[in-house]
């Protein structure tokens, strides 16, 4: 069946510090790839998606670009603030029309200043 | 702001108890989920409702019941559960069921769950 792996946490980085979240899927067809962020104690909120291949999501000054030639959807940015420390998941929506989205066990990010 | 809220934040319950979980989204949303988060484990799909009807149960025990009145509300009936229950309970709704495009789902806050 389809699933997420994502790199194991935490990631701990310096503020300015460059960010790299690994995530690749296993899918039948064409799914369509997200990145949500958890803060401390909220719901996940979207923070980027790419519905084909080659697209890059972007918001906030993350980046993600689905490659289907390596089944990844790997997250990035340039410069990360403390304000990033969060718990990141990556996740995908496959075949079918029921909803369901597959989530990776989430990598926890933190910042220091 | 996410405009889905959920009630209570935190519950404490014992394994007799019989107690239920809300989620009001105020997005005239038609489609609407509960997801269970346990520590260290991905986000497990429970319950999908599309229209008020369920269209996804993930072989969920049935100690667990949801329930949807309409496409504003929906609710997780809880009784004699089992402490490895306690988790956070998310719920999330978005425009539609998912197809092709990749709709976005919208999460509320979640319920933090403790059963002694």
């Amino acid at each position: 069946g389809d699933s997420v792996t994502q790199m194991e946490g935490p990631v701990t980085l310096s503020e300015e510090a460059f960010l790299t979240i690994n995530c690749t899927y296993t899918a039948t067809g064409y799914p369509s790839l997200f990145w949500y962020v958890q803060y401390p104690g909220e719901g996940l909120q979207l923070l980027l998606k790419a519905t084909k291949a080659d697209d890059k999501g972007s918001n906030k000054g993350f980046e993600a670009t689905y490659r289907k030639e390596t089944t990844s959807f790997h997250l990035e940015k340039g410069s990360v603030q403390v304000s990033d420390s969060a718990v990141y998941f990556c996740a995908l929506h496959g075949s079918g029309n029921t909803g369901k989205l597959i989530f990776g066990q989430g990598t926890t990010l933190q910042v220091k200043p | 702001e996410t405009g889905v809220t959920q009630t209570p934040r935190h519950l404490v319950m014992g394994m007799t108890n019989k107690k239920s979980l809300k989620c009001e989204q105020h997005l005239g949303h038609n489609a609407m989920y509960w997801y269970k988060q346990s520590a260290k484990k991905p986000l497990e799909l429970m319950f999908v409702y599309s229209l008020e009807e369920r269209v996804e149960n993930n072989s969920v025990p049935s100690r667990f019941s949801p329930e949807c009145p309409n496409s504003s509300h929906l609710f997780l009936h809880l009784h004699t559960l089992q402490p490895e229950d306690s988790a956070l309970y998310l719920c999330a709704s978005s425009r539609d069921i998912q197809g092709a495009g990749g709709e976005t789902q919208y999460f509320g806050p979640g319920t933090r769950l403790l059963v002694l």
